[in-house]
């Protein structure tokens, strides 16, 4: 079973408005990370933002909001107010405690448009 | 923040031939982590590089494919042994954020090989 699942392949949003990148988890360890990287078009991975699975709080970094729901096992990434450069793939990934490593879901591909 | 250079950047190869990979790290590092990104797809871990000891593949993965070397704490070889073009990819190496805890990654910017 995938541990990691990003159901868009694809997502448009218009500049200046926020839009809503989708993933859920599959988990038994009661301690893990959940984490969102973004891949503009020229290759590199910069991590974005950080949720501890016993973090009371949704993680929060300038425009990126990360929606955690545990009982869901969902971590959805929130940007808002868009920018064009905020255009390339984005990956959300979990790391469990136990493991060690790093699982990445499929991507999100964000175009935004002017 | 650590910083990982990797080269080469890119490089195209004939079938059957082998490339090596290298990764340099400004910080001393436990794990070291080699990752393949085929064609419009995600990150599937190939291994990871501890100091001092064989590296550990991942299923689907296998040492006479993609030897490893890890003769430090700062730097790790990929070698990608007698390709074929389905080797074509994206070759990312990776370290844990040690200073956070969280397990965040690092990248390098990536070795993007095409294989003829």
């Amino acid at each position: 079973a995938q541990k990691i699942t990003q159901t868009q392949p694809g997502m448009f949003v218009q500049e200046k408005e926020a839009v809503t990148l989708d993933c859920t988890y599959d988990t038994s360890d009661p301690s893990y990370g959940l984490f969102w990287y973004k891949q503009p078009s020229s290759g590199e991975m910069i991590f974005l933002i950080y949720q501890g699975s016993y973090d009371q709080q949704n993680a929060t970094e300038g425009r990126y909001s990360l929606n955690f729901q545990k009982a869901r096992k969902s971590a959805n990434l929130v940007i808002s107010a868009s920018q064009l450069g905020d255009s390339a793939m984005y990956f959300c990934a979990m790391r469990e405690r136990n493991a060690g490593k790093s699982t990445f879901g499929d991507g999100t591909t964000l175009t935004v448009k002017p | 923040s650590a910083v990982i250079s990797q080269k080469p950047s890119r490089d195209i190869c004939q079938r059957g031939t082998s490339l090596t990979i290298q990764c340099q790290v400004d910080s001393q590092v436990t794990m070291m982590f080699w990752y393949r990104q085929q064609p419009g797809q995600s990150l599937t871990l190939i291994a990871t590089a501890n100091q001092g000891s064989e590296a550990t593949y991942e299923s689907g993965f296998v040492i006479d494919k993609f030897p490893i070397s890890r003769p430090n704490l700062t730097f790790s070889t990929l070698t990608v042994s007698n390709m074929s073009p389905e080797d074509s990819s994206i070759y990312l190496c990776s370290v844990e954020d040690s200073r956070s805890g969280t397990g965040e990654l690092f990248f390098g910017e990536g070795s993007r090989l095409t294989v003829l």
